[in-house]
């Protein structure tokens, strides 16, 4: 099957800096990924749709200038966190869809100390 | 978006066969029937989705209801590699499959 790869796996910042993340697709190209979030022991929350040329569609109360999403070619999708703090702690997952099946990447664990 | 309805948790036996729930009655006609399993500190891994039929691969089987308000996933033979947490999601075309991941089903398997 089609792959997705999420770089990096973790990171730990300190509160008040930027952390990028990377969302690859390896072997098809994406016009469109989706970035997720999860807290511990909870579901997946979907942040933000990622457009490939255009603006990413946010979800209801996710704040955009906070999470920038940039999707400047077919297989790269970046989620920025700015101005990190503790409580934007979590696992944040990207996902590209490729005939009718979403293909997840392994996930970034980021901890803001 | 049409919600769907699994038990919080289930149990089975190594080796046996396990049927996992899901109830989606709000489903609309043009609604896939998707199912995803996460394993701790991974991404979601795609396991099967239908839209009317029941539909078999490598990993699992499919049955959907012939009304279509529920389905259940099946799983011929559980390992213990197939501890995971399950998710029914629906997902119609025109969204992009951007999928609303619920609660799940946090299956246990036993040896």
């Amino acid at each position: 099957g089609a792959v997705v790869s999420q770089h990096p796996s973790w990171v730990i910042c300190k509160s008040g800096t930027s952390v990028k993340i990377e969302c690859r697709s390896l072997d098809f190209q994406a016009t469109t990924m989706f970035w997720y979030r999860q807290f511990p022991k909870q579901s997946l929350m979907l942040m933000a749709t990622s457009n490939e040329g255009s603006k990413a569609t946010y979800e209801q109360g996710v704040e955009k200038d906070k999470f920038l999403i940039n999707h400047a070619s077919l297989t790269l999708s970046t989620l920025t966190v700015t101005s990190a703090h503790p409580e934007d702690s979590s696992f944040y997952i990207c996902s590209a869809t490729l005939q009718s099946e979403a293909f997840f990447g392994q996930g970034t664990r980021l901890t803001v100390v | 978006d049409a919600k769907t309805t699994q038990p919080n948790s289930m149990e089975s036996n190594e080796e046996e066969p396990v049927h996992l729930p899901c109830n989606h009655s709000t489903i609309s006609g043009t609604d896939y029937i998707h199912w995803y399993r996460q394993l701790p500190s991974q991404g979601p891994e795609y396991v099967i989705h239908g839209l009317t039929s029941n539909v078999n691969n490598r990993m699992a089987s499919l049955a959907i209801a012939e009304d279509r308000k529920s389905s259940t996933l099946i799983l011929h033979r559980a390992t213990l590699r197939d501890a995971a947490v399950y998710y029914c999601i629906l997902s119609r075309a025109n969204s992009g499959y951007a999928l609303n991941f619920g609660k799940g089903t946090s299956l246990l398997v036993t040896p």
